[in-house]
């Protein structure tokens, strides 16, 4: 079935720092990507998104490249701030058919705390 | 617009008590979920919806039922409640085309004694 995988964490960065979420799946067919994150307190909120190979989805300084031959969506984002703090869901939706279509595979989560 | 709400925000049962969980949405959408989120395991799908009327059984349904009577709403029930339904319950609701994006409500925390 559908899997995603994310890097352990937590993530503990300071302010300005770079950073980088690791992030593959496995899917049959051709997949949508997606990073949710979701904030202290909250409910999950869509960062990005990239429906076909080579698609870069970005939002807030954050990006993530849709690769294909690495079946991987990795988070990346140059100079992070305190507020960035939360956690990070990487994500799948099959493009299409059968029972699968329009639910989400989430992986684990990643949590990331930004120091001032 | 007020987006997904989830009714209750909290709540504590006893083992073998019973509850409802209200989702509501006002984006007119006509897929909804309910989810579970525990720590380390991400979200998982219990039941789903893809219309008025219509329902369906996710990844971990057991222990669960649901009901969607009204467009707006979908709700979550637990007949029995056992300690292992302790977690975080959240619903969402999405367009019928899988690159839409789906619109999460806040969660509702859910602690079974």
């Amino acid at each position: 079935g559908d899997s995603v995988t994310q890097m352990e964490g937590p993530v503990t960065l300071s302010e300005e720092a770079f950073l980088t979420i690791n992030c593959t799946y496995t899917a049959t067919g051709y997949p949508s990507l997606f990073w949710y994150v979701q904030y202290p307190g909250e409910g999950l909120q869509l960062l990005l998104k990239a429906t076909k190979a080579d698609d870069k989805g970005s939002n807030k300084g954050f990006e993530a490249t849709y690769r294909k031959e690495t079946t991987s969506f990795h988070l990346e984002k140059g100079s992070v701030q305190v507020s960035d703090s939360a956690v990070y869901f990487c994500a799948l939706i099959r493009s299409a058919g059968g029972t699968s279509y329009g639910k989400l595979t989430f992986g684990q989560g990643t949590i990331l705390t930004v120091h001032p | 617009n007020a987006g997904v709400t989830q009714t209750p925000k909290f709540r504590v049962l006893k083992t073998g008590q019973s509850m409802t969980l209200l989702c509501a949405q006002d984006m007119n959408h006509e897929y909804m979920y309910w989810y579970r989120q525990d720590p380390g395991m991400g979200l998982r799908l219990i039941h789903y919806s893809v219309g008025e009327g219509t329902t369906a059984k996710g990844e971990v349904p057991d222990g669960y039922n649901v009901s969607r009577l009204k467009k707006q709403n979908f709700l979550l029930g637990l007949e029995s409640a056992a300690p292992s339904q302790t977690s975080v319950y959240f619903c969402a609701s999405s367009f019928p085309q899988g690159i839409y994006e789906q619109y999460f409500g806040p969660g509702t925390r859910l602690t079974v004694t």
